[in-house]
C-alpha cells in the first residue's frame, strides 16, 4: 500500500511568490494534516481535514496560507505571498478513523520550502 | 536530510548500548503520547505510544515511560543499533487529532 506522498520534495521561491504544495494521502484516510517546521522551532500543527470539511484550522499561521481539499482526496497548501520566515519542512499526514479519537497518523517525507 | 537549521540536542552512544531520550510535555489533559523516529529525508515514523492511564509500554526493543507527576516522557531503546540513528519526537495528544510535538532529540550511534 502506498503511503501519504507528497510534492515538490524541495521548493526554492523568491520572497513574494506564490507556492502550492500537495498532498495525497493513503487511499481511504479520511483524515488529512498539514504541519510545518520551520527554522529552529518544533513541529507544530497547522490544520485538519475531515474529507473535504476543515475540522480545525487553528495552527494556521496567517491568511497567507489556504488549505484545501477539494473532493475529499488530496489537498493542497498555497502560500501567497510567501515570506522568509516561511522556510521550513511542510509536513502532511492521514489517518483513518472517527474526528475526535485518535488514530494513528501516517507521515508523509515532507516538502522542504526554502524562501530566498 | 532535513534539519532546518534546527539545532538538536544530541544523544551520542555506543553501538549495543541501551539509550534514554527524554522529554517534557506541556498539557496535564493529555491522554495519549506517541514517540516518533525520523531519518533523513523521510517524515516522522511511529515507533511506541502510551495512552494517560499506563505508566509504562514495552515493544521491541523499545519501551516507553510516562510520569504524570511530572510530565515526563522517556524512550528506552535497547541495544542500540546504527539503524537508530534518527531524530527522535516525542508528541502529545488531547484534543482526538491535533498533535503537539516536542523538539525532538537527535540520537547518534557509533559503531
Amino acid at each position: 500500500e502506498a503511503g501519504v506522498t507528497q510534492f515538490p520534495s524541495h521548493s526554492v521561491i523568491e520572497k513574494g511568490q506564490t507556492v502550492t504544495l500537495r498532498c495525497d494521502p493513503i487511499s481511504g484516510h479520511d483524515n488529512l494534516y498539514w504541519y510545518r517546521r520551520v527554522m529552529g522551532k518544533e513541529i507544530k500543527f497547522l490544520l485538519h481535514f475531515v474529507k473535504e470539511s476543515k475540522q480545525d484550522e487553528s495552527g494556521m499561521p496567517n491568511n497567507r496560507f489556504l488549505a484545501e481539499r477539494t473532493g475529499g482526496t488530496y489537498s493542497t497548501l498555497k502560500v501567497q505571498p510567501a515570506e522568509l520566515e516561511d522556510s521550513g519542512v511542510y509536513f502532511c499526514a492521514s489517518s483513518q478513523g472517527l474526528a475526535g479519537v485518535y488514530n494513528e497518523q501516517f507521515f508523509g517525507p515532507g516538502t522542504r520550502l526554502t524562501v530566498l | 536530510g532535513e534539519s532546518v537549521g534546527l539545532h538538536l540536542p544530541t544523544l551520542s552512544v555506543q553501538e549495543g548500548d541501551n539509550s534514554i531520550i527524554n522529554c517534557a510535555y506541556s498539557n496535564s489533559a493529555s491522554d495519549y503520547f506517541i514517540w516518533y523516529k525520523q531519518e533523513s529525508g523521510k517524515g516522522p515514523q511511529f515507533i511506541i505510544d502510551i495512552r494517560s492511564n499506563m505508566d509504562k509500554r514495552q515493544g521491541q526493543r523499545v519501551t516507553v515511560l510516562l510520569n504524570k507527576t511530572v510530565k515526563h516522557l522517556s524512550l528506552q531503546i535497547a541495544a542500540t543499533q546504527p539503524g537508530d540513528s534518527a531524530v527522535y519526537f516525542c508528541a502529545e495528544n488531547n484534543a482526538g487529532n491535533m498533535l503537539t510535538f516536542g523538539g525532538g532529540t537527535r540520537l547518534m550511534v557509533k559503531p
